[in-house]
Order: C-alpha cells, then sequence, then structure tokens
C-alpha cells in the first residue's frame, strides 16, 4: 500500500500571501488529521476530517481552514500568511477502525514564510 | 485539560537500554502511542497500547499503566539510527472526536 503523500514538500511564500497544501490518505483511510510542527511548540493539532466532515478542530485562528474530497484526499489553507506560519506542517491518516487505530504520517510540507 | 509531559533530552550509549517516561493527564484516554521523528522527516509509528501491560516488539517495548497515566518506552541494544526524537500522543474520547494530543516530545542522543 502506498503510503500517505504530500504535495508541494517545500514552499517559500510571503506575509500576507495565502497558501494551499494537499494531503492523500493511505488507500482506504478515511480520516485524515494535520498538524503544524516547530521547534517551540512541538505537534499542534489543527482539524480533523472524516468522510468529508470536519470532526474536530484545535486551537488556530481563522485563518486556517481545511476541507476533505470525496475520494478522501484532504487540502488545507492558511490565508494572510504570518511569520510565525513558517512550520512544518503534516497530514496523518487513519482508518479510524479502533481495533487497528493508528495515525500515519505522510512526510510533510515545510512552509517558510518571508 | 490535557497535559503529557516527557523528558526533554536523554543520552545514553551504543548496546545499552534506555526507558523514556511520558505521563498525561487527559480528559479522556482512548490509547497511548509512540512515535518515533529523526530530523527533517515525519513521524512513524512505534507502538499503541490501550490496556494496561507491556506491548513488546523488537528492541521496542512500550509499558501502559491507565491508573497511574503512565507510560514508557523501552529501547534495547541501542543502536546509533536510534537517535531520534521520541513523541508520546494520547488519543481522546471518541465522543470529543478522539483526537491525538502530543507531547513535546524527547530528544534521544546515542553516543558511541
Amino acid at each position: 500500500k502506498a503510503g500517505v503523500t504530500q504535495t508541494p514538500r517545500y514552499l517559500i511564500k510571503t506575509r500576507g500571501q495565502q497558501v494551499t497544501l494537499s494531503c492523500s490518505p493511505i488507500s482506504g483511510h478515511r480520516s485524515v488529521s494535520w498538524y503544524q510542527q516547530t521547534p517551540g511548540q512541538g505537534l499542534q493539532f489543527l482539524f480533523e476530517y472524516f468522510s468529508e466532515t470536519q470532526r474536530n478542530k484545535g486551537n488556530f485562528p481563522g485563518r486556517f481552514s481545511g476541507r476533505q474530497f470525496s475520494n478522501s484526499r484532504s487540502e488545507m489553507n492558511v490565508s494572510t500568511l504570518e511569520l510565525g506560519d513558517s512550520a512544518l506542517y503534516l497530514c496523518a491518516s487513519s482508518s479510524f477502525d479502533r481495533s487497528t487505530d493508528t495515525q500515519y504520517f505522510g512526510p510533510g510540507t515545510r512552509l517558510t514564510v518571508l | 485539560g490535557q497535559n503529557i509531559d516527557q523528558p526533554t533530552e536523554m543520552t545514553a550509549t551504543e548496546g545499552a537500554i534506555v526507558q523514556i517516561n511520558c505521563t498525561y493527564q487527559t480528559s479522556g484516554f482512548n490509547g497511548l502511542f509512540w512515535y518515533q521523528q529523526h530530523a527533517g522527516e515525519a513521524p512513524t509509528f512505534l507502538s499503541y497500547n490501550v490496556l494496561d501491560g507491556l506491548e513488546e516488539k523488537g528492541r521496542f517495548s512500550s509499558f501502559l499503566s491507565r491508573s497511574k497515566g503512565y507510560s514508557y518506552l523501552l529501547l534495547k541494544e541501542l543502536q546509533m539510527k536510534d537517535s531520534a526524537s521520541y513523541l508520546c500522543a494520547v488519543r481522546g474520547p471518541y465522543n470529543q472526536g478522539g483526537k491525538l494530543i502530543f507531547g513535546q516530545g524527547t530528544e534521544l542522543s546515542v553516543k558511541p
């Protein structure tokens, strides 16, 4: 089975711009979660989608949004970028079958805001 | 509230055994995960505990005590490639979405 894929892998933007990141989960997985990872804050949960519905949301401003498509692929969008948004954005998928309840991470998108 | 504590850094010698502890205080519990993350890479799944006791998987073992809110990851026969960050994560209650809350991670350095 192919793993979780994320595109692009690296991105450089300037303050005020907006960005869209993409995540394709493992085939058959219906849950996709997004995380932001920075050296100071560690891994912070952004949101989770399951069957095209946002099931959970972390404590991030409304500039961070996401969606999930019928094929389970997910996108997250960050508008009006700030310097502090520079981070590694990780996507993780799971089948959310309680007996095999494991999240598998993609390689991440490294976003740099200048 | 949700709180997960792990030591920030640990150092161990190649061939030795190291134990990385994790304590948690969460509003609900549906399993504890350990992930390994090498610098610049994504976290990779190591172990999952939902019941009390020890789960062994090769050189890695993970222990859970739900009553104490405590887990540890045991790494045996340490190798240089085990130098990485080890993340402890707790899954919250399913009726609240079952989201994963991560600790800050423990940076393990394995010395020759």
